[in-house]
């Protein structure tokens, strides 16, 4: 079983600060997920990435496959912002539609 | 709007009754899945369905019954439901089983008592 660990779980910014979350995980993978998820509950696929880098507006996600790592990045951070980032990989053993979640980081932005 | 549907938005039932949460989606995906979100826990994956074939079952308690009569619904069937069942339930589709973005409904609020 793939174990997934965020960081850090909780994050508090002010607008137009870059933000930085982290996602490692235990076992190799093809493609690593990142979510959002707003205060309401619904979530958003934010990113499907299997190597390198991927840029939409001010998200940036990287990933090390050989380092296990991911990050997500935010420029210029904007209160709307605020959510839950999840990051997610498949489980070892199961189909690639078997994902395994991490905990979260909460993000909040001040204004 | 993702695409995917989830009624009811909100439920709240007692221990003996029998209730049902339905989706559906209007992508043209062949794989659809229910999570569960318990407060505090990360999102686990309670079932997995690809062409209205069971392929994912995550040791759920049999008191959670899944249904899906074509690929555009899933239904989760619910009887005999615990309090540590409140959860938020979603449910999420994708293309096919492979190496794809799954697109989330909104999520039904489950609450019992």
């Amino acid at each position: 079983k793939n174990e997934v660990e965020q960081s850090p779980q909780n994050l508090t910014a002010q607008e137009g600060e870059f933000i930085t979350i982290n996602c490692s995980y235990s076992v190799g993978i093809s493609a690593l997920h990142w979510l959002q998820q707003h205060p309401g509950g619904g979530i958003v696929s934010l990113f499907m990435l299997s190597s390198g880098k991927k840029k939409h507006g001010r998200l940036i996600a990287t990933i090390n496959i050989q380092e296990k790592h991911s990050s997500l990045h935010i420029t210029a951070s904007h209160p709307r912002d605020s959510a839950v980032y999840i990051c997610a990989a498949p489980n070892y053993g199961g189909s690639q539609g078997n994902l395994i979640f991490g905990k979260g980081t909460k993000l909040s932005v001040k204004p | 709007e993702t695409g995917v549907t989830q009624t009811p938005r909100h439920l709240v039932m007692g221990m003996t009754n029998k209730k049902s949460l339905k989706c559906e989606q209007h992508l043209g995906h062949n794989a659809m899945y229910w999570y569960k979100q318990s407060a505090k826990k990360p999102l686990e994956l309670m079932f997995v369905y690809s062409l209205e074939e069971r392929v994912e079952n995550n040791s759920v308690p049999s008191r959670f019954s899944p249904e899906c009569p074509n690929s555009s619904h899933l239904f989760l069937h619910l009887h005999t439901l615990q309090p540590e069942d409140s959860a938020l339930y979603l449910c999420a589709s994708s293309q096919d089983l492979g190496v794809r973005t799954q697109y989330f409904g909104p999520g039904t609020r489950l609450t019992v008592l």
